[in-house]
């Protein structure tokens, strides 16, 4: 059974400062792993998406990676701005029976400080 | 702007009453998940289905809950009947088939069972 696990639970840095935001995953026979935010009392914005075939995605501050063979993704947020306050989940995407299925973490709650 | 549309966002209901939530899903997706968010469980997936079958509904509990797609439109969950622990919140998500294709989520259904 996949498990997905996201450490650390919480994590609060001041504005300005870079951080890393691990997922590590149990099963690398995955589809692809996607990160997502959601602010409180809302749902999931979609952040990323890596293909299994690919170490590594960039959208603006934010870069993902992905090491499938060792279960593992980092989110690197650079930069902190107070607006990234939320939680953050990846989601790893297990090919099974023909379709696709996501699996989460119990996400990292990331509070930046002003 | 391609979204995925939950209704009702908040429903609040006696135990014992049927509850029903709808989920359009982005047009040409043809992937729908729903999944219920709760403290303590995190995000678990519930049922998926693919072009129109349910592929995986081990997630639900089979005596109060199911869950249907009328047609590529409409996805529903129903439980009847409820109880006080079938309260969370209710995501439905659509993606297409693919490795490179992302999850979009709705917003969420926010069921509380008095």
């Amino acid at each position: 059974k996949q498990e997905v696990t996201q450490i650390p639970a919480a994590l609060s840095v001041p504005e300005g400062e870079n951080l890393v935001l691990n997922c590590s995953f149990t099963d690398s026979a995955i589809y692809n792993l996607q990160w997502f935010r959601q602010d409180p009392g809302k749902g999931l914005t979609s952040l990323l998406l890596i293909q299994s075939s690919q170490r590594e995605q960039t959208s603006g501050r934010l870069n993902a990676s992905l090491d499938k063979s060792s279960g593992r993704s980092t989110l690197y947020i650079a930069a902190s701005q107070p607006g990234d306050s939320a939680t953050y989940l990846c989601a790893v995407n297990l090919l099974g029976r023909g379709a696709q299925k996501l699996v989460f973490g119990q996400g990292t709650r990331l509070t930046i400080n002003p | 702007d391609a979204r995925v549309t939950q209704t009702p966002r908040h429903k609040v209901t006696e135990m014992g009453q049927e509850v029903t939530m709808r989920c359009q899903p982005i047009l040409g997706h043809n992937t729908v998940f729903w999944y219920r968010q709760t403290m303590m469980q995190g995000l678990e997936l519930l049922a998926y289905f693919r072009n129109r079958a349910p592929l995986d509904d081990s997630g639900m509990p089979k005596d109060r809950f199911s869950a249907e797609m009328p047609d590529a439109t409409l996805a529903t969950l129903k439980i009847q009947p409820s109880e006080p622990r079938d309260s969370a919140v209710y995501f439905c998500a659509s993606a297409r088939t693919g490795s490179d294709t992302e999850a979009f989520f709705g917003q969420g259904t926010r069921l509380t069972v008095v």
